[in-house]
């Protein structure tokens, strides 16, 4: 099946500081790609979608300018999240759909788990 | 919005036991829905896939029914294993933005 890598899948970061998280699809282009994050002990909650050559849309109670999403090609979309904070300590996953079916099955990414210290 | 559910949250079984891991959700109006499995901080391992005109599938031991107009779907897993236990998602697929809804988790122990 398809693959969508992400890295990192683990990093430790300064409070204050930003950190960039990956996702690539490796054999299909992705128009579009989802991001999510996962808090200790609940499901997996939509943040935004990646829309590629456009501007990302953020789920309600999500800081655009906190969490800087950037889809520059049909394989690549980045999660930025800037001046992290401890609370910001999560689970992030991305998701590539392949593009054209909307009944196809999502592809996720290994996941990249955060933590601010 | 859609809303899924899973229950039970937690289950703890013998070996060997077959079980029925429950999902529901409150938009009918869905595209697939997909189950997949969760170890500890790690991602996601997709299980099976319903599409929104299918009622079941079936992947070894593990079978998922699809009732889609009373927003149903159950996961069944026969003879569990050790190797089993982990956390089980349900995820729904529909309108408007074509992303998933994650259910809540049933987080699974089976007993040696």
């Amino acid at each position: 099946g398809a693959v969508v890598s992400q890295h990192p899948s683990w990093v430790i970061c300064k409070s204050g500081t930003s950190v960039k998280i990956e996702c690539r699809s490796l054999d299909f282009q992705a128009t579009t790609m989802f991001w999510y994050r996962q808090f200790p002990k609940q499901s997996l909650m939509l943040m935004a979608t990646s829309n590629e050559g456009s501007k990302a849309t953020y789920e309600q109670g999500v800081e655009k300018d906190k969490f800087l999403i950037n889809h520059a090609s049909l394989t690549l979309s980045t999660l930025t999240v800037t001046s992290a904070h401890p609370e910001d300590s999560s689970f992030y996953i991305c998701s590539a759909p392949q593009p054209g079916l909307k009944n196809t099955e999502a592809f996720f990414g290994q996941g990249t788990r955060l933590t601010v210290v | 919005k859609q809303e899924v559910t899973q229950i039970p949250a937690a289950l703890s079984v013998p070996e060997g036991e077959n079980l029925v891991l429950n999902c529901s959700f409150t938009d009918s109006a869905i595209y697939n829905l997909q189950w997949f499995r969760q170890d500890p901080g790690k991602g996601l391992t997709s299980l099976l896939l319903i599409q929104s005109s299918q009622r079941e599938q079936t992947s070894g031991r593990l079978n998922a029914s699809l009732d889609k107009s009373s927003g149903r779907s159950t996961l069944y897993i026969a003879a569990s294993q050790p190797g089993d236990s982990a956390t089980y998602l349900c995820a729904v697929k529909g309108l408007p933005g074509n992303q998933f809804y994650f259910g809540t988790g049933t987080s699974l122990t089976v007993i040696p």
